[in-house]
């Protein structure tokens, strides 16, 4: 099993640019979510979904969106980039039940 | 607002040495309680996590003690090794439904030899 994985690793883009960090499991995980990760403000929730065709808001879901079409994918898309929104992205999934959240190895985006 | 308020903000610790990270909540909603250990560009991992029913779990040299009374919970790391040194980040979970986690500041912790 791959478990999560990320793409891309690194991504620098222009203020106004869009793009998608891809995420994908292969665990048969219901819940997929991300998060961002900012210096002193540890992890914040942007979206969250509890399986294919149902997502939800997280604490700071402002200039982000998401779809889950399949199970096994969870795309977050950043329709008009700002430089607020430099910093690493990671995706996570989790089984049923109280238990783990796997975390993917992030994307370190940065926008000029 | 911060929910889940974690200090210190960074730790040095001499190996063999005890470290230990607090953290406090206000939500007494919570009912699950995990921490998690970052290596430097890698995705957080799981590494020990308690229930409210519980006031204290130890796996190894990692154990979290929990006041459900003062809504404080830590992590203490016994005979700290190199290897330790990792950012760690405690967690609250809002509720069962949703499984969404409330991540603390985190701590850096450095263990010198």
């Amino acid at each position: 099993n791959a478990g999560v994985t990320q793409t891309p690793k690194f991504q620098v883009l222009k203020t106004g640019q869009s793009m998608t960090l891809q995420c994908a499991q292969d665990m048969n995980h219901e819940y997929m979510s991300w998060y961002r990760q900012d210096p002193g403000m540890g992890l914040r929730l942007i979206h969250y979904s509890v399986g294919a065709g149902i997502t939800d808001q997280g604490e700071v879901p402002n200039g982000y969106n998401v779809s889950r079409s399949t199970t096994e994918d969870f795309p977050l898309r950043l329709l008009s980039a700002a430089p607020s929104q430099t910093s690493v992205y990671f995706c996570a999934s989790k089984g049923p039940g109280v238990g783990e959240q796997f975390f993917g190895p992030g994307t370190r985006l940065t926008v000029l | 607002q911060q929910q889940v308020k974690q200090s210190p903000q960074s730790l040095i610790v001499q190996k063999g040495g005890i470290s230990i990270i607090n953290c406090a909540y206000e939500n007494t909603a919570f009912d699950y309680f995990p921490w998690y250990q970052q290596f430097p560009g890698k995705g957080p991992a799981l590494l020990i996590a308690i229930r409210p029913d519980v006031s204290e779990k130890k796996e190894g040299r990692f154990t979290i003690s929990f006041n459900k009374s003062a809504k404080q919970f830590s992590l203490h790391i016994m005979d700290s090794q190199p290897g330790d040194s990792a950012t760690y980040f405690c967690a609250a979970r809002r509720s069962y439904n949703t499984d969404k986690l409330i991540f603390g500041t985190g701590t850096r912790l450095q263990v010198f030899p």
